[in-house]
């Protein structure tokens, strides 16, 4: 089955960048989306079509594609930040969704 | 605004079946395909399936295919999602959420919380 991999943790000081990359074949293909979920809560997405900011999402957040990898940018990283970053697509028949691993983001 | 406002926790015994809701509201239901996604406790999200509301079509993940059904009721802009055959493996968090363009999700539900133990 069709698998997304991102890096379990990624480690920043505050105000640093923070990226936050997944990876997948289908990528090229199927678009790349992204959402935070804290602890207790739902999650929230982020970023859709690889690189569209819903409204309401704070302009730090950005997101990048090149090839079979998306990235998640997160510019001047704030405490509030840290929580659990989940990447998502669909294979390449576009009829099945998935999601990644998930990658902890630390703000140390 | 749009709100997705899920049932209660539940627990079960192993072989049993749970039955949660999702209501809607905010929106016209029938617009929008409603995705279920669980997370096992400390592990990440797992898609389960969608279904619109609007003709019943329904897409399933390989994983719950046969023991997984999915409805709505329009009159009420409620979704359920009912799973039999519980095993331990399925104590999760189940959500619910709205979903834009077949394939990402805007509005979440709260979550509810499955718990199968004997």
């Amino acid at each position: 089955s069709y698998e997304l991999t991102q890096p379990p943790s990624v480690s920043v000081s505050p105000g640093q960048t923070a990226r936050i990359t997944c990876s997948g074949d289908a990528l090229p293909k199927q678009y790349g989306y992204w959402y935070q979920q804290k602890p207790g809560q739902a999650p929230v997405m982020l970023i859709y079509k690889y690189i569209e900011r819903p409204s309401g999402i704070p302009e730090r957040f950005s997101g990048s594609t090149s090839g079979t990898t998306v990235t998640l940018i997160i510019s001047g990283v704030q405490a509030e930040d840290e929580a659990d970053y989940y990447c998502q697509s669909s294979d390449s028949s576009g009829a099945y969704v998935v999601f990644g691993g998930g990658t902890r983001l630390t703000v140390l | 605004q749009v709100q997705l406002v899920q049932s209660g926790a539940e627990v079960k015994m192993p072989g049993a079946s749970v039955k949660v809701s999702c209501k809607a509201s905010g929106y016209t239901f029938t617009t929008y395909p409603i995705t279920w996604v669980r997370q096992a406790p400390g592990q990440g999200l797992e898609w389960m399936g969608w279904i619109s509301p609007y003709n019943g079509n329904i897409k399933s993940g390989e994983r719950f295919q046969g023991r997984v059904t999915m409805t709505t009721d329009t009159s009420t802009s409620t979704a359920f999602m009912e799973m039999r055959s519980l095993t331990s493996d399925d104590t999760a968090v189940y959500y619910c959420a709205r979903v834009l363009g077949w394939d990402h999700f805007d509005y979440w539900g709260q979550g509810t919380l499955v718990t199968v133990s004997s």
